[in-house]
């Protein structure tokens, strides 16, 4: 079975901080997909970034940067110099590959808070 | 266009009434997805719609009935619906396969049952 564990319940941090979300996972397939989502107080589910098992290319999008860790079944998300925008909570979530669509389990959330 | 609309924003119903929740995107998309999300939970997921049939359904209760009538349109039928079942229900939708399967979602029906 698949699972997400966010160890972070909420974090906060003075804008123009660093902060690191962790995120780890389970799966039994060798075929899986990691996603980090953002949810602002409006409550849409904003994709940030898809990685697939197969390329564990660390990425970098602006001040987000992402660090992908087979061997620790980690998926990290880094914000750099945060801002008060970034204040939303962050979900990452997996999905194993199927024929019939794709069923996303999300980890439990890390709310953010950025303060000015 | 990454989008996903969802209508109403907002609704509240009494526990004799029927309602509908209706999802529509434009991305060609061939999966859609109904999840329910309670305060301060992540979002769990309801149905699955892949290719226009019902794929997944987590043993959701009857009074939610899902509807696909095209490959564009989600709806989610409701009927003698519970206090408890009061929640953010988000909308979503992805290819069913291939490498690019990150979900895009909408901004979610409030529904109130009273």
């Amino acid at each position: 079975a698949q699972k997400v564990t966010q160890a972070q319940t909420e974090i906060s941090v003075v804008e123009k901080e660093d902060v690191t979300l962790d995120c780890v996972y389970e799966t039994r397939d060798t075929t899986y997909y990691l996603f980090w989502y953002k949810q602002p107080p409006s409550g849409e589910l904003v994709f940030l970034i898809r990685r697939n098992s197969f390329d564990e290319q660390n990425e970098i999008s602006g001040r987000y940067s992402w660090n992908f860790q087979k061997s620790t079944s980690s998926f990290n998300f880094t914000i750099t110099a945060s801002q008060v925008v970034d204040s939303a909570v962050y979900f990452c979530a997996l999905s194993e590959r199927d024929n019939y669509g794709q069923n996303f389990v999300f980890g439990p959330g890390t709310r953010l808070s950025v303060l000015p | 266009d990454t989008e996903v609309t969802q209508t109403p924003k907002h609704l509240v119903m009494g526990m004799t009434n029927k309602k509908s929740l209706k999802c529509e995107q434009h991305m060609g998309h061939r999966a859609m997805y109904w999840y329910k999300q309670k305060a301060k939970k992540p979002p769990e997921l309801m149905f699955v719609y892949s290719y226009e049939k019902l794929s997944i359904n987590e043993s959701v209760p009857s009074r939610f009935s899902p509807e696909c009538p095209n490959s564009s349109l989600l709806n989610l039928h409701l009927h003698a619906l519970q206090p408890e079942d009061s929640a953010l229900y988000l909308c979503a939708s992805s290819q069913p396969t291939g490498v690019n399967t990150e979900a895009f979602f909408g901004q979610g029906t409030r529904l109130t049952v009273v």
